[in-house]
């Protein structure tokens, strides 16, 4: 069972644009991550935010977080090339430690 | 350097046999994890470890099997029961207790 979905499923921008993706949940938030994957790579943890916490910030990037709509946003500012991957919402599950992903959005930069 | 390692990064099974992904953290996490990603879509947890000796089924252990004798390990088997085995797998640490999660570089399992 997956715990997030992200929307959209797919995203394409221009070079420095800003890009959002969201992530839905059905049950209660615990620590909610969000990681990037380049293609054919393994995952790395961009940010995590707790359930008590409305925003954080790093970098380019900015994560809210709205308990009573279960939903969270990544917000990338100033897009670059580099930033072209596929981006995942996550939860830590607390009561029995698992992290479980969404489906992910896959953010393509034009140049 | 601190991290975690999967191996091989690619690797071909003939229907019918078994097949053991390596996954090594020396990280000193307590948690452990297995997911796989096929193609465009999500991570969907197979197994995972909290602490040494001991794991669980994730959403789609069935055809697989691991074992978690040191810390440092956290081996997954593929067997001939799984019906399409064919896609990425990813390994994941973390301390357990809420933080962020470590993944190695994938393998990718192909059944020819």
């Amino acid at each position: 069972s997956q715990q997030g979905e992200e929307d959209p499923q797919a995203l394409s921008i221009q070079e420095g644009e800003n890009a959002t993706m969201n992530c839905s949940y059905k049950t209660s938030i615990n620590n909610l991550q969000w990681y990037r994957q380049n293609s054919g790579r393994g995952l790395v943890h961009l940010i995590l935010i707790r359930s008590n916490e409305r925003e954080k910030h790093s970098g380019r990037l900015r994560v809210t977080l709205d308990t009573s709509k279960k939903s969270s946003s990544l917000l990338i500012t100033a897009s670059r090339a580099a930033d072209t991957a596929s981006y995942f919402c996550a939860d830590f599950m607390n009561r029995d430690d698992k992290i479980i992903f969404g489906k992910g959005t896959r953010l393509h930069i034009l140049p | 350097d601190g991290g975690i390692t999967q191996s091989p990064k690619y690797l071909f099974r003939k229907e019918g046999q078994n097949v053991t992904l390596s996954c090594e953290q020396n990280l000193n996490h307590d948690a452990m994890y297995w997911y796989r990603q096929d193609p465009g879509q999500g991570l969907r947890l197979i197994y995972y470890s909290q602490i040494v000796n001991d794991f669980q089924k994730g959403d789609i252990a069935e055809g697989y099997s691991v074992s978690r004798e040191k810390k440092e390990s956290f081996p997954l088997t593929v067997t001939s029961a799984q019906k399409n085995p064919t896609a990425f797998y990813l390994c994941a640490s973390s301390t357990g207790t809420g933080t962020e999660a470590f993944f190695g570089q994938g393998t990718r399992l192909t059944v020819v």
